[in-house]
């Protein structure tokens, strides 16, 4: 099956850092792109960054560069995201999604974690 | 960025309904349209990719239509495990940007 696990939200203070992972199994990670998703409590899907198959490119929302940094380590089937001065609008759950992508370039996420939830607040 | 526009913010129906939710881009995206299904407290799931193409695992009562900038998600007959949220996105660009959602509430 396959299957995501996000881990490493918690509560932070303003100004602070906070790593969060996401646990791959169930297929060849390495052969897939990533993503991170937000989402603020009660609200909408925010995308917030992209990292393709072997890390070299990378994007991010406008709202987090600068901050924010994706990674992965395809030999422990793990995707990462870095949070740097954190600020209250950064308070969301976070959800990873395997990234897909057909023959014509047309991308869709799938599937996504069950999400971990980021508190920014002093 | 490419702005994704949903209507109705919500809406209201019945087990057995027939329900249409709208999707309208910014700009001319092709068939780079995605719809997604999310229900308190989970994780969104993909329901339509490539405008029309049906998810694997997913009832044929969820159909998707549309190219450029005007897209449609139909539900052929509510039934009650569909009362959730619905997001559409688009991947024709980055960032790759969801709409504000639908509501999808039993009457």
């Amino acid at each position: 099956e396959v299957q995501l696990v996000e881990s490493g939200g918690g509560l932070v203070q303003p100004g602070g850092s906070l790593r969060l992972s996401c646990a791959a199994s169930g297929f060849t990670f390495s052969s897939y792109e990533m993503n991170w998703v937000r989402q603020a409590p009660g609200k909408g899907l925010q995308w917030v960054s992209y990292i393709s198959t072997s890390g070299t490119s990378t994007y991010y929302a406008d709202s987090v560069k600068g901050r924010f940094t994706i990674s992965r380590d395809n030999a422990k089937n793990s995707l990462f995201l870095q949070m740097d001065g954190l600020r209250a609008e950064d308070t969301a759950f976070y959800y990873c999604a395997r990234h897909l992508v057909d023959r014509k370039g047309r991308r869709w996420f799938d599937p996504w974690g069950q999400g971990t939830l980021v508190t920014v607040s002093s | 960025d490419t702005l994704m526009t949903q209507s109705p913010s919500s809406l209201s129906a019945s087990v057995g309904d027939r329900v249409t939710i709208s999707c309208r881009a910014s700009q001319i995206i092709s068939n780079y349209l995605n719809w997604y299904q999310q229900k308190p407290g989970k994780a969104p799931k993909l329901l339509i990719y490539a405008a029309s193409s049906l998810q694997s695992g997913v009832p044929s009562r969820f159909s998707g239509s549309g190219s450029g900038t005007g897209f449609t998600l139909t539900i052929s007959s509510l039934q009650p495990e569909d009362f959730a949220t619905y997001y559409c996105q688009q991947s024709y660009s980055t960032p790759h940007t969801f709409g504000q959602g639908t509501k999808l509430e039993i009457k």
